[in-house]
């Protein structure tokens, strides 16, 4: 049981490159999260999908698109990438089925950086 | 709209001495509350959650935290640190129903001293 799994680990980008974040989860989840950490800014929601084919902005979603592609993958696209977006990137998903209250799951991040 | 305010960004403590990492929260709705660990170079995994009825929560790792709905704070406590804890700890909150977004402090960073 993977859990959640995001794809890649390390990424460098060059200003305006484009590229997408891939994160699929195993665990029959409904909802998925798209967060970025900073330092001293905890984590913050870009975008988030409450279940199979609808997506809801976060609070910060500019410069970023996202695709719930089914239940099980949510993707996270940068179209033209700035050094503001240099983060460590973590997609997460939970079910409040699971145990009554949205626990949530997390992957192990992607390492972005933006030169 | 629910707020996360960790007013500690860093607390050092000796081996085996107790900590308490401090939160505080606001919303106009009930909230189920929680504590995430991150340790290095991871992603984030539950410590514990207070979901309703006892104030006292137990999570993993011998961490325990307590829910004060007067001072809407879910402060984390530990009797006897070990230099394994050293990490960075989230407090978060969500609705009890609706939307189950999770909202983050800005996290505590725990350093244990030898």
């Amino acid at each position: 049981n993977a859990g959640v799994t995001q794809t890649p680990k390390f990424q460098v980008l060059k200003t305006g490159q484009s590229m997408t974040l891939q994160c699929a989860q195993d665990m029959n989840h409904n909802s998925m999260y798209w967060y970025r950490q900073d330092p001293g800014m905890g984590l913050r929601l870009i975008y988030y999908s409450a279940s199979e084919g609808t997506t809801d902005k976060g609070e910060v979603p500019n410069g970023y698109n996202v695709s719930r592609l089914n239940k099980r993958e949510f993707s996270l696209r940068l179209e033209s990438a700035a050094p503001s977006q240099t983060s460590v990137y973590f997609c997460a998903s939970s079910d409040v089925r699971d145990t009554g209250v949205p626990e949530a799951f997390f992957g192990q991040g992607t390492r972005l950086t933006v030169v | 709209a629910q707020s996360v305010t960790q007013l500690d960004s860093q607390v050092p403590v000796f081996e085996e001495a107790p900590v308490e990492l401090r939160c505080n929260y606001s919303s106009s709705v009930s909230v189920y509350l929680f504590w995430y660990v991150q340790y290095p170079n991871q992603g984030l995994q539950l410590l514990l959650k207070y979901l309703s009825g006892s104030t006292l929560v137990k999570g993993i790792n011998g961490f325990e935290a307590e829910f004060n709905k007067s001072q809407t704070s879910f402060h984390l406590r530990k009797p006897s640190v070990h230099i394994s804890d050293t990490a960075e700890y989230f407090c978060a909150v969500s609705q009890t129903f609706g939307n189950e977004k999770l909202t983050f402090g800005t996290g505590t960073r725990l350093t244990i001293i030898p």
